[in-house]
């Protein structure tokens, strides 16, 4: 079956410091799409970005992500960490924009002044 | 436009007991998920609909679990028998065919 790995459960960064969440996956259906959803704490988990194309950047409120078929990764990066950015970040892959969603273990990012 | 609703936000149970989960979906949105996460761990699909009919519940253990959407709107996830193991978030989520999925805030249910 699909599955999503994060390798990372807790990333630790000073503010200011660059971001980068990795984010791998395994699927036999050519056509995936995959998500990084955020979760702030007493916030429902809420969507980053997308993509199912391959090669092409995709950015959203100053992060971004590249789909690389070729090594199944879609790592989540950002040139510079805030404070406002610590929460819970899902990887999660689906067959379909609109299929069920297969997600990762989540990494926490806590950003520290 | 209100987000997905869902009650209760706590749940606390003895094992055997049953508990019954509501959402609310987004306005219009015809489809609507049902997932499972335990402590640590991301969400696990349970069941999803699209209108009233159920698409996949092959996560979903049957004999304990139960899901319904009857008129395609609202849902109404069932726990018969808890167990410690069920102790997890439930979260609701909603969406349009073909477009992006909006997640509720999520019962915390926790079995003792």
């Amino acid at each position: 079956g699909d599955s999503v790995t994060q390798k990372e459960g807790l990333v630790t960064l000073t503010e200011g410091l660059p971001v980068m969440l990795n984010c791998t996956y395994q699927t036999i259906y050519s056509n995936a799409f995959l998500f990084w959803y955020v979760h702030y704490l007493n916030e429902s988990p809420r969507l980053l970005l997308k993509s199912s194309t391959d090669n092409k950047r995709t950015e959203h409120q100053g992060f971004h992500a590249t789909l690389h078929k070729s090594s199944s990764s879609f790592h989540l990066q950002k040139s510079s960490a805030q404070l406002s950015d610590s929460a819970l970040y899902y990887c999660a892959l689906s067959r379909g924009s609109n299929a069920k969603l297969t997600f990762g273990k989540g990494t926490k990012l806590s950003v520290k002044s | 436009e209100a987000g997905v609703t869902q009650s209760p936000r706590y749940a606390v149970l003895q094992e055997g007991q049953a508990v019954s989960f509501w959402c609310d979906p987004i306005s219009g949105h015809d489809t609507l998920y049902w997932y499972q996460q335990p402590r640590d761990q991301g969400p696990q699909l349970l069941v999803y609909f699209r209108d009233e009919a159920v698409i996949d519940n092959s996560q979903l253990p049957s004999d304990r679990f139960s899901a319904v959407r009857p008129k395609g709107t609202n849902s109404t996830l069932k726990i018969q028998s808890a167990k410690q193991g069920d102790t997890a978030t439930y979260l609701c989520a909603s969406s349009l065919t073909e477009d992006t999925q909006y997640f509720g805030p999520g019962t915390r249910l926790l079995v003792l």
